[in-house]
């Protein structure tokens, strides 16, 4: 059965820590691993990742991929109150291009 | 905001009734998905359409049906609501089947069963 696993479930830092967010998969006919962030509602996209080792970076976010041991790391620099949400990370399958979510990591920054 | 939007916000059911929430897609986009997601879940893949027909479905019942109109918005009926069908349904929308194309995703309806 096709999984996705977020660790650590939730986290709670202070302004200025750096964060590591981790995303492990067990797919069949993967395709792409996403990034999403969500707040109140509709998650909101950060990152896609199909090459392995190839960094994808946004102001403090970046984010990885290992598709040979299977897993993904989302990195949060110089955190902020406003970095406080839920992340989701998502293996996209091709076939019926279905996204398969993570739990989510509930991060807590405290200013 | 991603031009995908959804209605109702909220709604409040009672067990053993019919929903229907719709979902209007981000200009240009043929093929939407829809999502649940339980409180301190993530989303869970209902199915998804791609120019009127449906391209995959998840582990849901049948009495999870879908379709989508020529302008490529979409509608969610649930038949005979369970308890557990509370949660926050989300529909996505996406250009094409490409694995290259993100999805973007609308606010989501609020579902509550009593």
């Amino acid at each position: 059965e096709d999984k996705v696993v977020q660790s650590p479930l939730s986290l709670v830092v202070h302004e200025g820590d750096t964060v590591t967010l981790n995303c492990s998969y067990e797919v069949t006919n993967f395709r792409s691993l996403l990034w999403y962030k969500q707040e109140k509602k509709a998650p909101t996209f950060l990152f896609m990742l199909t090459s392995s080792g190839i960094e994808k970076k946004s102001g403090r976010l970046s984010s990885i991929l290992d598709k040979k041991e299977l897993f993904s790391i989302l990195n949060i620099t110089a955190t902020q109150t406003g970095d406080s949400a839920v992340y989701l990370c998502a293996a996209l399958t091709s076939g019926t291009y279905k996204y398969i979510f993570g739990t989510g990591t509930r991060l807590k920054v405290l200013a | 905001e991603t031009g995908v939007t959804q209605s109702p916000t909220h709604l409040i059911k009672t067990r053993g009734q019919q929903v229907t929430l719709r979902c209007s897609s981000q200009s240009g986009h043929n093929t939407v998905s829809w999502y649940q997601q339980a409180l301190g879940q993530g989303p869970q893949f209902i199915f998804q359409y791609y120019r009127e027909e449906e391209n995959g479905r998840g582990n849901f019942p049948p009495r999870f049906s879908g379709l989508q109109f020529p302008n490529y918005s979409s509608e969610l009926n649930v038949n005979a609501l369970e308890l557990d069908d509370s949660a926050l349904y989300l529909c996505a929308s996406s250009l094409g089947l490409n694995s290259y194309n993100e999805q973007f995703f609308g606010p989501g309806t609020r579902l509550t069963v009593l």
